[in-house]
């Protein structure tokens, strides 16, 4: 149980174009899902916290109007990256979780976007 | 923001041989949990100890916590190549954020 996919797993785009990210969790319903980005060899960022119905919370540096998140049902949340930069090229993560006593996070496989 | 640090940053043993990292963060916590991620994947979780534990085990694996010294370390048991991981120490807090460390890159030789 507890499955989380994330589509696409890798996506190449140009500057200037907008990408979507959809994060499914699988045999579950997520109220809370989280948004991470990964530079190689780092570490995980948090970027935001996306609540189903309601707006997503960002963390501090992470621009809102770049980086657009909805959770719109139980099981679906995207990540849209606005007007990409080469910059923006990084490995994002979402993953479900924060629930109840439940503390840990299921993660999903990752997307590595490249913006040339 | 990033809390914990990890240490080794990079730890390479032999098949068979134990694994030791440490994790060592900076505010108060209400969990803290250990992830596992192969190359270009996602986070696979491990194991989660609560503050007001000290230690817990789950097959190979041994975590403890330090919570007055602001640490933990994970510990693999008779490690084998599917091992080789990058393993990495996040801090829990109420509101189910999680903060993670820098990681510790694992190689297990055969």
């Amino acid at each position: 149980g507890a499955v989380v996919s994330q589509h696409p797993s890798r996506v190449i785009c140009k500057s200037g174009t907008s990408v979507k990210i959809e994060c499914r969790s699988l045999d579950f319903q997520a109220t809370t899902m989280f948004w991470y980005r990964q530079f190689p060899k780092q570490s995980l960022m948090l970027m935001a916290t996306s609540n189903e119905g309601s707006k997503a919370t960002y963390e501090q540096g992470v621009e809102k109007d770049k980086f657009l998140i909805n959770h719109a049902s139980l099981t679906l949340s995207t990540l849209t990256v606005t007007s990409a930069h080469p910059e923006d090229s990084s490995f994002y993560i979402c993953s479900a979780g924060g629930w109840g006593a439940t503390y840990e996070q299921y993660f999903g496989p990752g997307t590595r976007l490249t913006v040339t | 923001s990033q809390q914990g640090e990890e240490d080794p940053q990079a730890l390479s043993i032999q098949e068979g041989e134990n694994a030791t990292m440490n994790c060592s963060y900076k505010t108060s916590i209400n969990n803290l949990q250990w992830y596992r991620q192969n190359s270009g994947r996602g986070l696979v979780h491990l194991i989660l100890i609560r503050s007001n534990e000290r230690e817990k085990h789950s097959g190979r694996l041994r975590v403890t916590l330090d919570t007055s010294k602001k640490s933990s370390s994970l510990l693999i048991t008779a490690s084998r190549a599917a091992d080789t991981a990058s393993y990495f120490c996040a801090t829990g807090a109420r509101d189910y954020k999680l903060s993670f460390g820098a990681g510790t890159t694992v190689t297990v030789r055969a």
